[in-house]
């Protein structure tokens, strides 16, 4: 059973351009999560979404950021307009169709490195 | 409001060494769950062990074990007999029953030396 997987891994952007994250939940999870670990910050939760549904966006700022999960197909998470601020891993978690109370399980990160 | 402190920023110990890493959270839902992850320089982040408010058991997993005390409110994490491999980032975190998302600790740096 594959994890949980992330694309690319690593992404390198110049200001100004977009960046997209790609994240496929582990087969069976309908519910993902995507975090934010900047270098002196930690883990913050940044949104968390089901199959074409946001549930809590709360984490997320408000301008240049943008989630979705498609019926088919990955979830993304894309930001526009990147700035240096923005160079930092983001981590995608799934976890099973029982939802939010279940284990979130993470996949590799995507280390974005904004020059 | 919830929150999650891991006051140990670093630890370094000799292999073979006992370590524990401290975990202490706030809340004030009367269900919720407990984690610890663990992050070794690869970087990916590695589900450790779940906890749930309602069970205070201690667990013990190889050599690893944890002790959940909701007296006060921490959930403490000892590895035995620490190897090279062990050295990471361990990460504690509370996940409410009423959102779906992990209120994360700051981390603790782990570097177990041979």
């Amino acid at each position: 059973n594959a994890g949980v997987m992330q694309n690319p891994r690593h992404l390198v952007r110049r200001r100004g351009q977009e960046a997209r994250l790609r994240c496929s939940p582990m087969k069976g999870h309908s519910h993902v999560y995507w975090y934010r670990q900047l270098p002196e910050e930690g883990l913050k939760f940044m949104v968390y979404l089901q199959k074409e549904n946001i549930i809590d966006e709360s984490g997320m700022p408000k301008e240049r950021f943008s989630a979705e999960f498609p019926k088919e197909g990955p979830s993304i998470l894309r930001i526009q307009q990147v700035v240096r601020g923005d160079s930092a891993a983001y981590f995608c978690a799934s976890s099973p169709y029982s939802g939010q109370l279940e284990t979130q399980y993470f996949g590799p990160g995507t280390r974005l490195l904004v020059l | 409001a919830q929150k999650v402190t891991q006051a140990q920023t670093e630890i370094s110990v000799v292999e073979k060494e006992d370590v524990t890493l401290d975990c202490v959270y706030e809340t004030r839902d009367t269900t919720y769950y407990l984690f610890w992850y663990k992050q070794p320089p690869s970087g990916e982040l590695v589900f450790l062990i779940r906890r749930n408010s309602f069970d205070e058991q201690n667990e013990i997993s190889g050599r690893y074990s944890w002790n959940f005390q909701k007296s006060t409110s921490s959930f403490n994490f000892t590895i035995t007999a620490s190897q090279v491999v062990d050295s990471a980032v361990y990460f504690c975190a509370l996940l409410s029953s009423n959102t779906g998302k992990l209120i994360f600790g700051q981390g603790t740096t782990l570097q177990v030396k041979p």
